[in-house]
């Protein structure tokens, strides 16, 4: 299976403020990489699909990039209801393996 | 609107056996693959099984292999999981989640493996 590392685990942030969260695949993934933001009690909600397509009614702060193995999701200007936690996807190859997570948090 | 309805979830000891159910709306569910993804206390994702869209295949981690089986009816456009002979770490909530890109899950349901 393909391993995802995904960083950093912890961010502490300032409503405002320009975040990047990164995600390393152990191979080449085709960019077949999503996002998804999760909120306590929450279903995942996807963000960008296939590294830098918006979900539909995503606001327009939250972008990705990436090629290869290496992967960003940046959200430009956080806001109060971006203080969440996010996870990467890989589905270039069978089965699909995720990020560990990286929790977001009000500085 | 696609939803997706998890149930089933609850305290089960171990060895015994519980069943997942997952109900979908708002989409054609006999066009599509579904997948269960789990997600132990405090610790990532992991893909669990996934069913092609008429039933005919099915996949399965190595560590549920032979315990878990995965099935849908379409007629009713609900999925399931039956779990079989339990383990404290099959501790986890449950998703179901379509898949061809994962891009609808459900809330989820817990399932605590405890005596």
């Amino acid at each position: 299976d393909i391993q995802m590392t995904q960083s950093p685990s912890f961010l502490s942030a300032s409503v405002g403020d320009r975040v990047t969260i990164n995600c390393k695949a152990s191979q080449n993934i085709n960019k077949y990489l999503n996002w998804y933001q999760q909120k306590l009690g929450e279903a995942p909600k996807r963000l960008i699909y296939n590294t830098n397509n918006l979900q539909t009614g995503i606001p327009s702060r939250f972008s990705g990039s990436g090629s290869g193995t290496d992967y960003t999701l940046t959200i430009s200007s956080l806001q109060p209801e971006d203080f969440a936690t996010y996870f990467c996807l890989q589905h270039n190859s069978f089965p699909g393996t995720f990020g560990a997570g990286t929790k977001l948090e009000l500085k | 609107e696609v939803q997706l309805v998890e149930s089933g979830g609850g305290l089960v000891q171990p060895g015994r056996s519980m069943k997942l159910s997952c109900a979908a709306s708002g989409f054609t569910f006999s066009n599509y693959g579904m997948a269960w993804v789990r997600q132990a206390p405090t610790k990532g994702l992991e893909w669990v099984a996934t069913i092609s869209y008429d039933g005919s295949s099915t996949y399965y981690r190595d560590s549920v292999k032979g315990r878990f089986t995965i099935s849908r009816d379409n007629a009713k456009s609900t999925l399931y999981l039956q779990m079989n002979s339990l383990r404290s770490e099959d501790t986890a909530t449950y998703y179901c989640t379509r898949d061809g890109g994962f891009a609808y899950w459900g809330q989820g349901t817990l399932v605590t493996v405890s005596s």
